[in-house]
């Protein structure tokens, strides 16, 4: 089945280093999204990517960057973590932006925890 | 700046009875409204969006720009309709946003 895969589900880094998530999609999408959930929260967009072009949210944190190699995959990358980016990372895609093939796609998430 | 807002955070009601889940929202341009729904231990995924104006395992959304709102509801509930259920706003620049989701509970 096309889907978007997320590893690892689980991701135990310590305060300070660095560490990678990984995302990739079968789906053959022009978007992909990432996400930052708290619990009992919003998921939070971070930034996008429209094929290559990247897209960061105003209120990104500097610590949060992202790379595209290809079509298949991308990746978050937090720099130095805090306490504070414990949280579920939800990568999404979608067709396009436009109207009708915005749906967005879900992986199953990576949980963080920051020691 | 856009909005989502879901003033419910946990819903319970009993089988056969009617739902309506609240979403309201705030934004400037022409909204593109969704609803998307987390079923317990799966990942989440899309249930309905408001221009295929279409009915989705019993539940429909109708936009009501005059109210800035895009309520859920479906006339019978039924216990696998237990979930979370998150309304989101995209546009076309890639902005999404996201309510705080809200947990309803279907009783037996």
């Amino acid at each position: 089945d096309a889907m978007v895969i997320q590893n690892p589900r689980y991701q135990v880094t310590q305060f300070g280093k660095p560490v990678t998530l990984s995302c990739s999609q079968t789906l053959n999408h022009n978007v992909m999204y990432w996400y930052q959930q708290k619990s009992s929260q919003a998921p939070k967009l971070l930034f996008h990517y429209y094929d290559k072009d990247f897209n960061n949210e105003a209120d990104t944190p500097d610590n949060f960057q992202s790379r595209r190699p290809n079509t298949s995959f991308c990746f978050l990358d937090i720099r130095s973590p805090g306490l504070g980016d414990a949280a579920m990372y939800l990568c999404a895609t979608s067709r396009d932006l436009q109207s009708s093939y915005n749906e967005q796609f879900f992986g199953p998430g990576t949980r963080l925890t920051v020691l | 700046a856009q909005r989502v807002t879901q003033p419910e955070k946990l819903l319970s009601v009993f089988k056969g009875a009617p739902v309506e889940l609240k979403c309201n929202y705030s934004y400037s341009g022409s909204p593109e409204l969704f609803w998307y729904v987390q079923y317990s231990r799966q990942r989440l995924q899309l249930l309905l969006r408001h221009i295929s104006r279409e009915s989705i395992k019993g539940f429909t959304a109708d936009l009501n720009k005059g109210e800035t709102s895009f309520h859920l509801k479906k006339p019978f509930a039924q216990e696998e309709d237990s979930a979370m259920y998150y309304c989101a706003l995209h546009t076309n620049a890639g902005k999404s946003t996201f309510g705080d989701g809200t947990t309803l509970t279907v009783k037996p």
